[in-house]
């Protein structure tokens, strides 16, 4: 069973970089066909796609994020990484790592428990 | 972009009821959509995808349906534990991927 879970500050400080990792167990983030990804929900609010990451390193970002997002992978941890830099109290939202399995019936199919990050003094 | 507009919002309903959610895309996206469900405090989980296959596991009082743009969302029978807020996803325009703004059910 494949099993995520986030990890990282719970408060960070206005203009500072918001640091999250994920760490996958159960299944090898090597594994092609996969994209690597993280989802915020501001509170009482939608999910919103922050961006993804492939085995190889190939990224993609929300355009209205791209900015300020890098996401990374470490495959000798089996961990993928999020930073967000500059951030505002609008940046305060539940994150959320999850898997998208690209083959037939594309799907996020597993997910992070969510951690809440705070942005404030 | 794709954009997905999904209604209504929000929904209360009584136990037994047929509920129903639609969803629809800017643009034809075929098959390519998703219905997850979100409970208080959880992360989301897949119940639909490509817009009618149920994933393992799910009851089958849950159903979707439609392509190209407009796609619908069914309980037939709404349990006390359906409370959530449901949420379309389309992957039609990979790398990009877009969610609907969320129908927050509630037991009337």
């Amino acid at each position: 069973q494949v099993q995520l879970q986030e990890s990282g500050p719970g408060l960070v400080k206005p203009s500072q970089t918001l640091s999250l990792t994920c760490t996958v167990s159960g299944g090898s983030i090597s594994s092609g066909g996969y994209y690597w990804s993280w989802i915020r929900q501001h509170p009482g609010k939608g999910l919103e796609w922050i961006g993804y990451i492939y085995y190889s390193g190939s990224t993609y970002y929300n355009p209205s994020l791209k900015s300020r997002v890098t996401i990374s992978v470490d495959t000798s941890k089996n961990q993928f990484s999020l930073k967000l830099s500059s951030v505002t109290a609008a940046d305060t939202a539940v994150y959320y790592c999850a898997r998208f399995f690209t083959g037939g019936g594309s799907c996020f199919d597993y997910w992070g428990q969510g951690t809440l990050v705070t942005v404030s003094s | 972009d794709i954009q997905m507009t999904q209604s209504p919002s929000s929904l209360s309903a009584s136990v037994g009821d047929r509920v129903t959610i639609t969803c629809q895309a800017s643009q034809d996206i075929s098959n390519y959509l998703n219905w997850y469900q979100q409970k208080p405090g959880k992360a989301p989980k897949l119940l639909i995808y490509d817009a009618s296959n149920l994933e393992t596991g799910v009851p089958s009082r849950f159903s979707g349906s439609g392509s190209g743009t407009d796609f619908t969302f069914t309980i037939s029978s709404l349990q006390p534990e359906d409370i959530a807020t449901y949420y379309c996803q389309q992957y039609d325009n990979l790398p990009s991927y877009t969610f609907g703004q969320g129908t927050k059910l509630e037991i009337k």
